[in-house]
């Protein structure tokens, strides 16, 4: 079984333009969520998604939101990117919702730089 | 605001020598997981804790909950080259707060 795909794998973007980042997770897994992980502040959760729908999420500005299609992928947007924007964003799938109750499996992360 | 703290930061230890990390939450937890992220790669799930004083072992790695759901332990005994990487510890506090403890860095010196 394939795991969990991230694309792009790297970015580079310029402060105020937005980012797209998407995310495929394992076949039959319904949940995803997303993590962004930074040297100085660690990982952090973003949001989770499950059957399209938003069920939980962090403590991050409403520039990051994401959404989920019917097919379990999902897509992370960034609007007006500012510098401590740069970090790791991971995606991780589990089978049933609720990922931070559940075994998640982490995709590779796209690295995102921002100048 | 909450933490999640972990301990040490940073280890290097002797291959062959035991290793503990211990999370510690300002709040209790509804569980705890522990995660495994080699140099350059993405976290991997290890496993998850959920009752109060639960002990679970996978090999030569025994997890602990605390008494209180407020902290948590990794030991792993007699360590490898292969157990190199960043331990996290993460868990859920009130309503669906997920933290991520600050992560302990191991080296193994063969």
């Amino acid at each position: 079984k394939a795991g969990v795909t991230q694309t792009p794998r790297y970015l580079i973007k310029t402060r105020g333009q937005q980012v797209t980042l998407s995310c495929s997770p394992i076949s039959g897994h319904r949940s995803v969520s997303w993590y962004q992980q930074t040297p100085g502040q660690g990982l952090q959760f973003l949001f989770e998604y499950f059957s399209e729908t938003q069920r939980n999420k962090g403590n991050f500005p409403g520039r990051f939101s994401g959404r989920q299609f019917s097919n379990s992928r999902s897509e992370m947007n960034v609007s007006t990117l500012e510098l401590g924007d740069s970090a790791l964003y991971l995606c991780a799938s589990s089978l049933e919702g609720g990922g931070p109750y559940n075994e998640q499996f982490f995709g590779p992360g796209t690295r995102l730089t921002v100048l | 605001g909450q933490q999640v703290m972990q301990i040490p930061q940073y280890q290097h230890v002797q291959e062959g020598e035991d290793f503990t990390t211990y999370c510690n939450s300002s709040t209790t937890l509804s569980n705890i997981q522990w995660y495994k992220q080699r140099p350059g790669g993405h976290p991997v799930f290890l496993i998850q804790l959920v009752k109060s004083g639960e002990v679970k072992k996978q090999k030569r790695l025994t997890f602990q909950f605390g008494e209180a759901k407020k902290n948590s332990s990794l030991h792993i005994t007699a360590t490898q080259t292969t157990d190199v990487g960043t331990y996290f510890c993460a868990g859920v506090s009130g309503t669906y707060k997920y933290i991520f403890g600050t992560g302990t860095r191991l080296k193994v010196l063969a």
